[in-house]
């Protein structure tokens, strides 16, 4: 089974900060990554799917990059409604597997 | 407009099994390649995929859970149920089903969950 581990478990950062998470996949998922925020008490939302595109409506300053290995989730001007905990995902082969999240607070 | 919404027990007793409900909208698990998942989130911890289900009855589990679960569906219904057997504590979370569409990236099917349920939390508890 292949493992995601995600880095930082939690951040810290304020509004307009440029924000990065990080997925590392325990083998190579080519571009088989995405990404979803999830707000406490509400189901998760797709933010990013085959590592790089953008799901209709979310907005641009949400990017993705990465393959193989390594992946990088950007938020390049954090806004009050970014503070949530983010989870990537890959579906490259069963069985599908999340990362542990990554916690983006207030500082 | 995809909707899908969860219904079941929001208790159950250990060694009893779980039955729940994903009643959708929006889309025909007819259509070629569309899919339906299950995704459970213990309280303050990660999801954790179960399993899913193809519009041709195609089958996948997760398969540390795989002996205790049971995915089908009822297409002229629009439902897709969920059971698992032997509950025990640890089951407590809260359960989602999300839709899966076939996305075509660069000539490359990509699968992602990009509706989700609001969610059902079951308690595992005597």
């Amino acid at each position: 089974d292949i493992q995601m581990t995600q880095s930082p478990s939690s951040l810290s950062a304020s509004v307009g900060d440029r924000v990065t998470i990080t997925c590392r996949a325990s083998q190579s998922i080519s571009s088989y990554l995405n990404w979803y925020q999830q707000k406490p008490g509400k189901a998760p939302k797709v933010l990013i799917y085959a590592s790089s595109t953008l799901q209709s409506g979310v907005p641009s300053r949400f990017s993705g990059s990465g393959s193989g290995t390594d992946f990088t989730l950007t938020i390049s001007s954090l806004q009050p409604e970014d503070f949530a905990t983010y989870y990537c995902q890959q579906s490259y082969s069963l069985p599908w597997a999340f990362g542990q999240g990554t916690k983006v607070e207030i500082k | 407009q995809i909707t899908l919404k969860e219904s079941g027990p929001t208790l159950v007793k250990p060694t009893q099994t779980l039955t729940l409900t994903c009643t959708f909208s929006g889309f025909s698990l007819s259509t070629s390649g569309v899919s339906v998942g299950w995704i459970r989130q213990p309280p303050g911890k990660a999801l954790e995929w179960l399993a899913l289900i193809y519009g041709n009855d195609d089958k996948r589990y997760s398969p540390s859970l795989k002996s205790r679960l049971t995915i089908t569906k009822d297409t002229s219904k629009n439902q897709v149920v969920l059971t698992m057997t032997n509950m025990d504590p640890v089951d407590t979370a809260t359960y989602y089903c999300a839709h899966i569409p076939r996305n075509m990236v660069r000539g490359v099917i990509f699968q992602v969950f990009d509706y989700w349920g609001q969610g059902a939390l079951v308690t595992v508890s005597s």
